[in-house]
């Protein structure tokens, strides 16, 4: 089965960038989606199809998708990002979803 | 917008059958794929399965033989049997809908229910 990998954790002083990576084999074939999960909540999508946002998520939410990783970058990152992150990619080949490990970003 | 709300028991006994039911509301569960993803307590993302309004299925292969999800249009929900159950299969279960581009194969996640901890225990 296709597997995805994120580095364990990211740390990241306010109004800096955090860039969140998601490995996989050749993944720069496949589309890339990204999900933040807060404390107790369910997780919401923030990136999708690589880099498409959806409405109501903020521009500084970005994606990127080539070769054998895909990054998420957060710009100006704020208290409120404060994170576990998820990258997400449909197999098709089993016609399954796969989820990354997840990485937590804390913000110092 | 749609909504998703899960239900079910939050307590099931060792070797039996987890049963949960998703309602769908603010919209029809005609034409959109539907999944089942679970999360252990302190753990990641794991994906169960998907069904599509017509009734097709496909099942994660570590947890096929014992996964069953169903349709019932007429009240707007699915739902998900999980038998034989273990203390590790106690953990918060979502239910969420499917999202693609016609004529691609990408799909994603959007939007999830809150999510029902279920705790496998005696």
């Amino acid at each position: 089965s296709y597997v995805l990998t994120q580095p364990p954790s990211v740390s990241v002083a306010p109004g800096q960038t955090a860039r969140i990576t998601c490995g996989g084999n050749n993944i720069g074939s496949k589309s890339v989606h990204w999900y933040q999960q807060k404390p107790g909540q369910a997780p919401v999508l923030v990136v999708y199809d690589d880099s498409d946002r959806p409405s109501g998520i903020p521009e500084r939410f970005s994606g990127s998708n080539s070769g054998n990783t895909a990054t998420l970058t957060i710009s100006r990152v704020e208290a409120g990002d404060e994170a576990d992150y998820y990258c997400q990619v449909w197999d098709s080949s089993s016609d399954q979803g796969v989820f990354g490990t997840g990485t937590k970003v804390t913000v110092l | 917008q749609v909504q998703l709300q899960e239900s079910g028991p939050g307590l099931v006994k060792p070797s039996e059958t987890l049963s949960l039911t998703c309602t769908v509301s603010g919209g029809s569960i005609s034409s959109y794929y539907w999944s089942w993803i679970r999360q252990p307590p302190g753990k990641g993302l794991e994906w169960i399965g998907y069904i599509y309004y017509s009734g097709s299925t496909n099942y994660n292969p570590s947890l096929k033989s014992r996964v069953t999800i169903s349709v019932d249009t007429s009240k707007n929900q699915f739902s998900l049997k999980l038998s034989s159950v273990t203390a590790a299969d106690t953990a918060v279960y979502y239910c969420a809908r499917i999202r693609t581009i016609v004529g691609a194969t990408s799909r994603w996640f959007d939007p999830w229910g809150q999510g029902t901890l279920v705790t496998v225990s005696s």
